[in-house]
């Protein structure tokens, strides 16, 4: 399996909802990443877990909450978000900051 | 830290021409680059990485070229077909650092 799988594929939620986004991978990838992704611009690198442990946080607001139960899976908690938060959330895996490999994103929409 | 400058920001080549896209790198010790080509409203996906052991890789009609001197790096896409339009990110990393830095992409369009 070379895939990252993310859940949902898209996501509409109001500013005082309390959502999840899901994200696997079975490559054996010790690293998993969270990106956040506007229109016509680079990923922006959130959260880095490596061997299930927060190793990297990009200053990111804490009504985005970063959760990795075990070596596959990673999820990203959202509470109380802001229309400014809509974008393309994209989870990654690596081997050593190696090759990436990309999910296919939650398109989120905060209204 | 690192920081990739990427150039140009838009590139538009005609069918069967060739597109380069350059990259410049600021900390001498990122040893890794990756390049990812992105259609729209689909993921990042890996084309081709070098490291800076290698000065050039190819993989049938895509290069990258690595000068560590001048830090610098290049994309050679020959050949062009419609189905290279896409974005297209550089980046750099410090081989067993977690993170990578993307440069802010060049939109490539191919001209019929």
């Amino acid at each position: 399996d070379t895939e990252v799988t993310q859940t949902p594929k898209h996501l509409v939620m109001g500013m005082t909802n309390k959502k999840s986004l899901k994200c696997e991978q079975h490559m054996g990838h010790r690293a998993m990443y969270w990106y956040k992704q506007k229109a016509k611009k680079p990923p922006e690198l959130m959260f880095v877990y490596s061997y299930e442990k927060l190793s990297i946080n990009e200053s990111v607001p804490s009504r985005f909450s970063p959760e990795c139960p075990n070596s596959s899976l990673l999820n990203l908690h959202l509470h109380a978000l802001q229309p400014e938060d809509s974008a393309l959330y994209l989870c990654a895996s690596s081997q050593a900051s190696y090759g990436y490999t990309f999910g296919s994103g939650t398109r989120l929409t905060v209204v | 830290g690192e920081n990739v400058e990427q150039h140009p920001s838009t590139l538009s080549v005609q069918e069967g021409d060739s597109a380069v896209i350059k990259c410049t790198y600021s900390d001498s010790a990122s040893n890794y680059f990756p390049w990812y080509k992105q259609e729209l409203g689909k993921r990042p996906q890996l084309i081709i990485d070098i490291r800076s052991n290698v000065g050039e890789k190819k993989d049938q009609r895509i290069a990258v070229t690595l000068n560590k001197t001048a830090k610098h790096f290049s994309l050679h896409i020959t050949e062009t077909q419609p189905e290279d339009s896409a974005v297209y990110f550089c980046a750099a990393s410090i081989s067993g650092d977690d993170k990578i830095i993307f440069g802010k992409g060049t939109r490539l369009h191919i001209l019929p």
